[in-house]
């Protein structure tokens, strides 16, 4: 089956510094990435469409500014959260989607902020 | 908001069918009905999906209703390692491949 990667699995910051996630489709060409974010207990929320080339698309009540998206390629889509508080302490999940069947998803990344 | 309604948790013996139900009403012509999973602290794995006929794959078979409002996820021998939370979502095709993810049942399976 298709693989996604993300790096890194986990990541610890202090308040206030801005923190990374890639996400990368191994063996195949992913025209949209999506990203979920996920708190303990509860399900998957989408946070934004990502295609290729273009702007995110944002769902209503995440703050574009503080969820950077870049998708420059089409392997390969960037998360980053910047001036990173504990309530953004999350596991941040990607998916890749090649624009007909199944979505494959990364495995996560677990962020704490201190 | 998901527009699927799950049990929030199940039982099944280790090697007995796992059968998980789920109601979607409100399902329109466009939309096809998915499963995944999500076992602990990993990304959601894809199971099957299906528009109106059933479907049957390496991992599970799916049945759909003939008026479509309602679907079951079979796992015909359960294993511990199928200990999951078990996702049923309907999406749309022409819109764009989002998933929105509803709160699943966490299906327990056990020796």
């Amino acid at each position: 089956g298709a693989v996604v990667s993300q790096h890194p699995s986990w990541v610890i910051c202090k308040s206030g510094t801005s923190v990374k996630i890639e996400c990368r489709s191994l063996d195949f060409q992913a025209t949209t990435m999506f990203w979920y974010r996920q708190f303990p207990k509860q399900s998957l929320m989408l946070m934004a469409t990502s295609n290729e080339g273009s702007k995110a698309t944002y769902e209503q009540g995440v703050e574009k500014d503080k969820f950077l998206i870049n998708h420059a390629s089409l392997t390969l889509s960037t998360l980053t959260v910047t001036s990173a508080h504990p309530e953004d302490s999350s596991f941040y999940i990607c998916s890749a989607w090649t624009g007909v069947n199944e979505q494959f998803f990364g495995p996560g990344t677990r962020l704490t902020v201190l | 908001d998901a527009k699927t309604t799950q049990p929030p948790s199940m039982d099944c013996a280790e090697g007995r069918a796992a059968n998980l139900p789920c109601n979607h009403s409100t399902i329109s012509g466009n939309e096809y009905v998915y499963w995944y999973r999500q076992i602990h602290s990993q990304g959601p794995q894809y199971i099957i999906h299906g528009l109106k006929n059933n479907e049957t794959n390496e991992m599970a078979s799916l049945i759909i209703t003939e008026d479509r409002k309602s679907s079951t996820l079979i796992l015909p021998h359960a294993t511990l390692r199928d200990t999951a939370v078990y996702y049923c979502i309907v999406r749309d095709y022409n819109q764009g491949g989002k998933l929105i993810f509803g709160q699943g049942t966490e299906l327990s399976v056990k020796p």
